[in-house]
């Protein structure tokens, strides 16, 4: 299984509501990232975990609070979201052995969720 | 911040004719991989260059990595209608406490025309 899924595919919601994004994998991956994609722009790093462990956090807003509960799933929990938070939420995994040449930094992206904040 | 730009910044070709996008970025780094992405969908990874190469093919695909001058291309041979797509670069960084730190250039939209 070389997927990675995320739900919901879209999401609308107010600035005062409380959501979750989820991510999940079954390659066997130990580093797994968040990106946010504004239209017609590259995708912007905002977090990534190895092992289960935070190891960057790209000084994203407290707003935007990153889960890894096991080494499959990823969550990002959103709270009092602004509008210009609109985006495509971007999930993706590696491997990430230590030891192994850089042939092995290939991330495999999910589909997205479209997220709309109203 | 960006750590790439990309030129073309959008490209319209026929199909059978070959496509080139190019890629310069500022620091060092391990490696520069090529990512497709369908209009509004996840990125699929199309080719990793190491830092110590100058040339990779895959299918279709032919990448060059000129460390010197921080810039790289993506040719694309015979095109088809289904490589309509946008195309990034991204470099590669290792990160201190695990993963890697993808830093996509601006991108290039080809179109491919029957």
């Amino acid at each position: 299984d070389t997927e990675v899924t995320q739900t919901p595919k879209h999401l609308v919601m107010g600035m005062t509501n409380k959501k979750s994004l989820k991510c999940e994998q079954h390659m066997g991956h130990r580093a797994m990232y968040w990106y946010k994609q504004k239209a017609k722009k590259p995708p912007e790093l905002m977090f990534v975990y190895s092992y289960e462990k935070l190891s960057i956090n790209e000084s994203v807003p407290s707003r935007f609070s990153p889960e890894c509960p096991n080494s499959s799933l990823l969550n990002l929990h959103l709270h009092a979201l602004q509008p210009e938070d609109s985006a495509l939420y971007l999930c993706a995994s590696s491997q990430d052995i230590e030891g192994w040449t850089s042939d092995h930094n290939e991330q495999f992206f999910g589909p997205g969720t479209r997220l709309t904040v109203l | 911040s960006q750590q790439g730009e990309e030129d073309p910044q959008a490209l319209s070709i026929q199909e059978g004719e070959n496509a080139t996008m190019n890629c310069s970025y500022k620091t060092s780094i391990n490696n520069l991989q090529w990512y497709r992405q369908n209009s509004g969908r996840g990125l699929v990874h199309l080719i990793l260059i190491r830092s110590n190469e100058r040339e990779k093919h895959s299918g279709r695909l032919r990448v060059t990595l000129d460390t010197s001058k921080k810039s790289s291309s993506l040719l694309i041979t015979a095109s088809r209608a289904a490589d309509t797509a946008s195309y990034f670069c991204a470099t590669d960084a290792v990160v201190t406490g695990g993963g890697n730190k993808l830093t996509f250039g601006t991108g290039t939209q080809l179109k491919v025309e029957l």
